[in-house]
């Protein structure tokens, strides 16, 4: 069965500071991964996604992430955030029943 | 292009009634996915609707219910309200319903029960 663990429920950062939001997973099959964003009072909305090819996947507003396999994570990373990207960040993987498994969410907080 | 929308917004309910919870995909979509979010349990997978059939559920008891119309549109039931089923319903549809398939989320309805 496969699993998200999202290692940092809370992670405070400056603003144009860079950040690293993290992510592993566990699942005995080939998966595909997803970086979702939740603003306040809204619902999700899809950042970026690892399907195959290239294990560097750059997504919307500046994110990118990197798969590996090997240490079965899809960390997300942005080089200088923005006091805008205040929000709840999902990590989820595919399973073969055609559902989304999410991790418990990183709050981010970015401060002037 | 529009996304996913779905109504009410908002939702208030006493114990012991039944909900109706909205969802249109976005055009051309033919799968439909329900998932609740509560507070401190995440977002869990409810419902899985492909071409008017049910693929597959989560783990929910069986007054938690749905169907999926000829336009594609999703309607989710939940029956004998409890106090615990007050969270955000999303609703996601996705073009084709394969693993590698994209879903796209609406803004979600809160449902409340008193």
């Amino acid at each position: 069965a496969q699993s998200v663990t999202q290692l940092d429920s809370q992670v405070p950062v400056f603003e144009e500071a860079p950040v690293e939001l993290r992510c592993n997973y566990s699942s005995s099959v080939s998966v595909y991964l997803f970086w979702y964003v939740q603003y306040p009072n809204q619902g999700l909305q899809l950042l970026l996604k690892y399907l195959s090819g290239s294990t560097l996947v750059k997504g919307i507003n500046g994110f990118e992430a990197e798969f590996n396999k090997s240490q079965t994570s899809f960390h997300l990373r942005k080089p200088s955030v923005h006091i805008s990207d205040t929000a709840e960040y999902f990590c989820a993987v595919t399973s073969n029943t055609g559902k989304l498994i999410f991790g418990q969410g990183t709050t981010l907080q970015v401060k002037p | 292009e529009a996304g996913v929308t779905q109504s009410p917004t908002h939702l208030i309910k006493t114990r012991g009634q039944q909900a109706t919870l909205r969802c249109s995909p976005i055009s051309g979509h033919t799968s439909v996915y329900w998932y609740q979010q509560a507070l401190g349990l995440g977002l869990q997978f409810l419902l899985w609707y492909d071409e008017g059939e049910e693929r597959n559920r989560g783990n929910f008891p069986p007054r938690f219910s749905g169907r999926q119309f000829p336009n594609y549109s999703s309607e989710l039931n939940v029956n004998a309200l409890e106090l615990e089923d007050s969270a955000l319903y999303l609703c996601a549809s996705s073009l084709e319903g394969t693993d590698s398939d994209t879903q796209y989320f609406g803004p979600g309805t809160r449902l409340t029960v008193l």
